[in-house]
Order: structure tokens, then sequence, then C-alpha cells
């Protein structure tokens, strides 16, 4: 099983909200990532979590704040995002946080009106 | 640093038309590199992968020879479908402890019936 699930499919929310992407993986993955996809373009990286610990943030506005609870679970809470914050996050996971093949979720689609 | 350059598309084939799509990469090291493709509306899934020089990866049909002279990775298939049309990213991984994908723009591909 090489499944990465993600919620919410979609979400809508204001530039004062407050809301969360949730990531899961059981595949005993110890690496997880976020990217951040605009339309025709490819992912950019976020954020690397390597057991469980943050290892790569790569200058993301503080507006965005990962969590990883477990080795199973990614968060992604955001906080007063701007509408060109709108895109496809797209969360993976890899067994080590080597070159080990990353196995990506199928994305929640953000809208900020 | 690393990089990875996709012709240019987008490109259109008509059904059981020969694909080529080319990729070259920049790396320092000794990359893994990768195949993702993009379904409309969906995440990434692996296509297929190679982890050392003269490796081919292979799957639905799909097929790339990791080259080193060359520093080349090239998509083919054979007789492409209508439901292979998708967005398809060349990425290549280094390992270390800030290892992460590098990917190619990504380029479209339409097939019609």
């Amino acid at each position: 099983d090489t499944e990465v699930t993600q919620t919410p499919k979609h979400l809508v929310m204001g530039m004062t909200n407050k809301k969360s992407l949730k990531c899961e993986q059981h595949m005993g993955h110890r690496a997880m990532y976020w990217y951040k996809q605009k339309a025709k373009k490819p992912p950019e990286l976020m954020f690397v979590y390597s057991y469980e610990k943050l290892s790569i943030n790569e200058s993301v506005p503080s507006r965005f704040s990962p969590e990883c609870p477990n080795s199973s679970l990614l968060n992604l809470h955001l906080h007063a995002l701007q509408p060109e914050d709108s895109a496809l996050y797209l969360c993976a996971s890899s067994q080590r946080d080597r070159v080990d093949t990353q196995y990506f979720g199928p994305g929640t689609r953000l809208t900020v009106l | 640093g690393d990089s990875v350059t996709q012709m240019e598309g987008p490109v259109t084939l008509s059904e059981e038309a020969f694909l080529t799509i080319n990729c070259t990469y920049t790396a320092t090291g000794y990359p893994s590199l990768f195949w993702y493709v993009q379904y409309p509306g969906e995440g990434l899934q692996l296509l297929l992968k190679a982890t050392k020089a003269d490796d081919k990866g292979s799957n639905k049909g799909f097929e790339a020879t990791y080259r080193k002279e060359t520093t080349s990775f090239h998509l083919e298939k054979g007789s492409v479908q209508v439901s292979d049309s998708a967005v398809y990213f060349c990425a290549l991984g280094e390992g270390g402890a800030n290892s992460k994908l590098t990917f190619g723009k990504g380029i479209t591909l339409s097939v019609r019936p």
C-alpha cells in the first residue's frame, strides 16, 4: 500500500480564518513533506519532517505552521493567508529523508478569498 | 546546484503514436531519477524511477533509461492512449542531510482519439 491521504480535498477560507490541512500515511515512512503547487507549475517544497523533527523549512512565511504529531500524521496550520496563497497543497512521504521515492497524496485545493 | 530541464510543451499526439519526452539534468553527485505523472485534478503519481547509470525504469508501457554520459532520462512509450493525457514531471533526488527532489517544469501531454 503506497497511499497518502489528505483532508480536506477542497478548502475555501477568508484571510482572517484559521484552518488546518491534514495528511496521513501508514507505510512506516519516516520522512514527510509539504509542497505548494500553482497551476501549470511543478511542486515547490515547503517543509520536510524527518523522524518527526522539522529538518527543512524553505523560508516559508510564518502564516504557514507545520506540525508532525507522530510518525503517521502531518498537519499544516494556516492563519492570515493571502489570496496569492491559493494553490494545491501536496503532502508526500518517503521511507527516509534520503533520496528514496516520495509518494504523494491527492492534495488539498485551497482558495483564499 | 541541481537542475532538471524538460522539453517545451505542450505535446499533442494521436492515439497509438510514439511518445518521447526529453529530460536532461545537472547534478553534483549520483542522483536518482524519477518520472512523475499528474492527471487532471489529482496529486503526483510515481511513474517510474532509476537509481543508477544504465538502469531502465518501466511501468504501464512507459520506459526511461538513466544515461550518465548524456545526463538524460528521456521518457518513451510505444503507443499512447487517450488515458495517458496528463502532465509529466521529470525529477532528480540526491542524498544528504537536506535531500530533496528537484523537478523539471513539467510538460502537458494531450492524446486525441
